[in-house]
């Protein structure tokens, strides 16, 4: 069955560094998101992405966060200058769009701690 | 603002029933999803009503009133492995399409 995959499924960073959290998302979908879980905290939606652009973002996604889809099957989350409370389980998920497009597929997620 | 509510935890014993509900306050409104996330997972699409009215799958069903801005899960016949968190979602589609996330419900099921 299709999934949703991730990488890195860890990542360790160092205030004030960049990170990159990649995705490949189902390869017939549409629609790309991503999340983020602080521990023991709710889903936070951050940004839906549609055809080459954002369709969506919250007040979480300023500009410290920028999306990129770079190729066909990559779907990538950028975080500048990282702070502590950037420390989260990120999340993407996908969804095929058309009438069935309120199911979204998540993949596993990435851990990232920022000392 | 936009707001979801939903009773934190949830206990219960194997072959019982129990209900979570969710009461909902969002600008937009598509339908309402209900996802189920274990400890150290993702979460899994579990049901979606659009519609007023029961959906059921298997020992899982879902049930939503727009006007009351109200919608539950209701569990059957719990098994151990149904201990989890669940969260009611608003899916907003259209142009701005984002799902808005409950707090989350933890269920322990106990023997």
């Amino acid at each position: 069955e299709p999934e949703v995959t991730q990488t890195p499924s860890h990542q360790v960073t160092q205030m004030g560094q960049e990170v990159i959290l990649r995705c490949v998302p189902i390869s017939n979908h549409l629609y790309f998101y991503w999340y983020r879980q602080i521990l023991g905290q709710k889903v936070e939606f951050l940004v839906s992405f549609y055809n080459n652009e954002i369709s969506e973002k919250s007040e979480i996604f300023d500009d410290q966060f920028s999306v990129e889809r770079p190729d066909g099957s990559n779907f990538t989350l950028k975080i500048r200058s990282t702070k502590l409370e950037d420390s989260a389980m990120y999340f993407c998920a996908s969804s095929p769009g058309g009438q069935a497009d309120y199911e979204q597929y998540f993949g596993p997620g990435t851990r990232l701690t920022v000392t | 603002g936009q707001s979801l509510e939903q009773p934190s935890e949830v206990t219960a014993v194997e072959g019982a029933i129990v209900q979570i509900n969710c009461t909902y306050q969002t600008s937009g409104f598509y339908g309402l999803s209900w996802y189920q996330q274990h400890d150290g997972g993702a979460p899994t699409f579990l049901s979606y009503n659009a519609l007023d009215g029961l959906e059921e799958t298997g020992r899982f069903s879902s049930f939503l009133s727009r006007s009351d801005s109200y919608g539950y899960l209701l569990l059957q016949e719990l098994q151990m492995k149904d201990s989890a968190s669940y969260f009611c979602a608003v899916w907003n589609a259209g142009n701005n399409r984002k799902l808005i996330w409950g707090l989350g419900t933890s269920l322990a099921v106990n023997p």
